[in-house]
């Protein structure tokens, strides 16, 4: 079945400093990814939509120049969190989809902690 | 306002019982539900996926359901394990580009 292999699975950062997060499909090829942010016991919030070639897409509220995100390939979206500061500590979790019908199959998600 | 209302928040089961989730939404024009089950610490895995004219849909012991006049969805566990421990998120899909909209899903913990 269709994989998504996010990385990495957990990083710890200093204050200030940037993380890069990928996710990479697999065994397809997929047009759109997204990108999610989940806190302890809440929901998944989304925070961006990233289309193969093209700028992404932020949801309102989300700081596109602190969350770059490039989606260079079918099969790579990356998520760069810039001068990371301790509230940006979170589950960082992309999706991917084949179509627009189709089931979002998940990466494992990434935990960052920022201190 | 698109929203996606799941219940109960919180479950707590003995192994080998049943349990049911309910999904409400208000998500229009309609285009699909989803259900994903969501381990501790891990991305959502695919359950199920439902259009508008589907009502029932199985996956081994998980049955959903939709009733697309109500706009309400069930999610039933049959002969829960304790591996069914996780929470369990509905997702609703519209028509066109829009962003699919997610509940904040039920905790399920079976116990032994």
């Amino acid at each position: 079945g269709a994989v998504v292999s996010q990385h990495p699975s957990w990083v710890i950062c200093k204050s200030g400093t940037s993380v890069k997060i990928e996710c990479r499909s697999l065994d397809f090829q997929a047009t759109t990814m997204f990108w999610y942010r989940q806190f302890p016991k809440q929901s998944l919030m989304l925070m961006a939509t990233s289309n193969e070639g093209s700028k992404a897409t932020y949801e309102q509220g989300v700081e596109k120049d602190k969350f770059l995100i490039n989606h260079a390939s079918l099969t790579l979206s990356t998520l760069t969190v810039t001068s990371a500061h301790p509230e940006d500590s979170s589950f960082y979790i992309c999706s991917a989809r084949v179509d627009h019908f189709g089931p979002l199959h998940f990466g494992n998600g990434t935990r960052l902690t920022v201190t | 306002k698109n929203q996606v209302e799941q219940s109960p928040q919180s479950l707590i089961i003995l192994e080998g019982k049943n349990c049911t989730l309910q999904c409400n939404y208000t998500v229009s024009p309609f285009s699909n539900l989803r259900w994903y089950k969501q381990d501790t610490g891990r991305g959502p895995v695919s359950l199920t996926i439902m259009t508008f004219s589907e009502n029932t849909k199985s996956n081994g012991r998980y049955t959903a359901t939709l009733d697309a006049d109500t706009k309400q969805s069930s999610l039933h566990i049959t002969a829960s394990q304790l591996s069914d421990s996780a929470s369990y998120i509905c997702v609703v899909g519209s028509q066109g580009n829009t962003p699919l909209v997610f509940g904040k899903g039920t905790r399920l913990s079976v116990i032994a």
